[in-house]
C-alpha cells in the first residue's frame, strides 16, 4: 500500500525559513510533487522530484531521496501570502488509475 | 488558456435529489479524475478516467457515478445525495508523463457541495 506522512501544523514569522518534511511509502514511485492550496481553492503546482537532489525555484526548493522514502519543501524569506496549506503527493504506477496519492497537508500559518 | 472548469462552483440540496457536477478540459488529456477533500482527510479520488468511455473506481467511489462520451468532458453525478457527500470536489486532468514529457495535473477550481 501507499503511505504518505507530513506534518498537521507549522508555524513561522515573516523573513523566516520553514521546512515541510514527507515520507513515504509506495511500490512505484515515479515522482513526488509538492501543491499549495490556500483554503477553498484548488492545489496549484509548486514542484516535482523524479530524481535524488534538491529543485529550486525561487523562493521555494524541493529534496528528494528515494533511498529513504522522504521529500521535504523549503520556503525561504516567508511572506504572509504562503499562509496556506502544502500538500506532498506521489505518482505510483504500481497503483492503478491513481494520478496521485496524496498526504493529508501541512497548514503552515505565517505571522508577522 | 490551458484551464479546467468546473459547474457549479458552490451548490447547496437537499438529501436525495439527484445532481450533476461537469467538469471539462481544454488540453487534450486523456486523463481525468475527480477527489473529494474533507478536513483532516486530504484528497481522495473518487473516479478516474483512462480515456473517452474508460472510467473505474478510486478510492472512495461509493455513491457517485462518472462518465466519459467526449474526451473534454468528465462529469460527476450523485443519483441519491446523503449529508455524508457534503465536501469540497474537485476534477483535475492530466497528461500522462511518458518519455521526457513530465506528468504534470491540473486542477479545477472546486465545488462546495452541501447536503441537508
Amino acid at each position: 500500500g501507499q503511505n504518505i506522512d507530513q506534518p498537521t501544523e507549522m508555524t513561522a514569522t515573516e523573513g523566516a525559513i520553514v521546512q515541510i518534511n514527507c515520507t513515504y511509502q509506495t511500490s512505484g514511485f515515479n515522482g513526488l510533487f509538492w501543491y499549495q492550496q490556500h483554503a477553498g481553492e484548488a492545489p496549484t503546482f509548486l514542484s516535482y522530484n523524479v530524481l535524488d537532489g534538491l529543485e529550486e525555484k525561487g523562493r521555494f526548493s524541493s529534496f528528494l531521496s528515494r533511498s529513504k522514502g522522504y521529500s521535504y519543501l523549503l520556503l525561504k524569506e516567508l511572506q504572509m501570502k504562503d499562509s496556506a496549506s502544502y500538500l506532498c503527493a506521489v505518482r505510483d504506477l504500481n497503483q492503478a488509475g491513481t494520478a496521485l496519492i496524496f498526504g493529508k497537508g501541512t497548514t503552515l500559518s505565517v505571522s508577522s | 488558456e490551458a484551464q479546467v472548469t468546473q459547474n457549479p462552483r458552490y451548490l447547496i440540496t437537499v438529501t436525495g435529489k439527484k445532481l450533476t457536477v461537469t467538469c471539462s478540459q481544454n488540453m487534450n488529456h486523456e486523463y481525468m479524475s475527480w477527489y473529494r477533500q474533507d478536513p483532516g482527510l486530504g484528497l481522495r479520488q473518487i473516479y478516474y478516467s483512462m480515456n473517452v468511455e474508460v472510467t473505474d473506481k478510486g478510492d472512495v467511489p461509493e455513491g457517485y457515478k462518472v462518465s466519459r462520451k467526449e474526451k473534454r468532458n468528465f462529469p460527476l453525478i450523485l443519483e441519491s445525495p446523503s449529508p455524508n457527500q457534503t465536501s469540497l470536489y474537485f476534477c483535475a486532468s492530466s497528461t500522462p508523463g511518458q518519455g521526457l514529457r513530465p506528468f504534470e495535473q491540473y486542477f479545477g477550481p472546486g465545488t462546495r457541495l452541501t447536503v441537508t
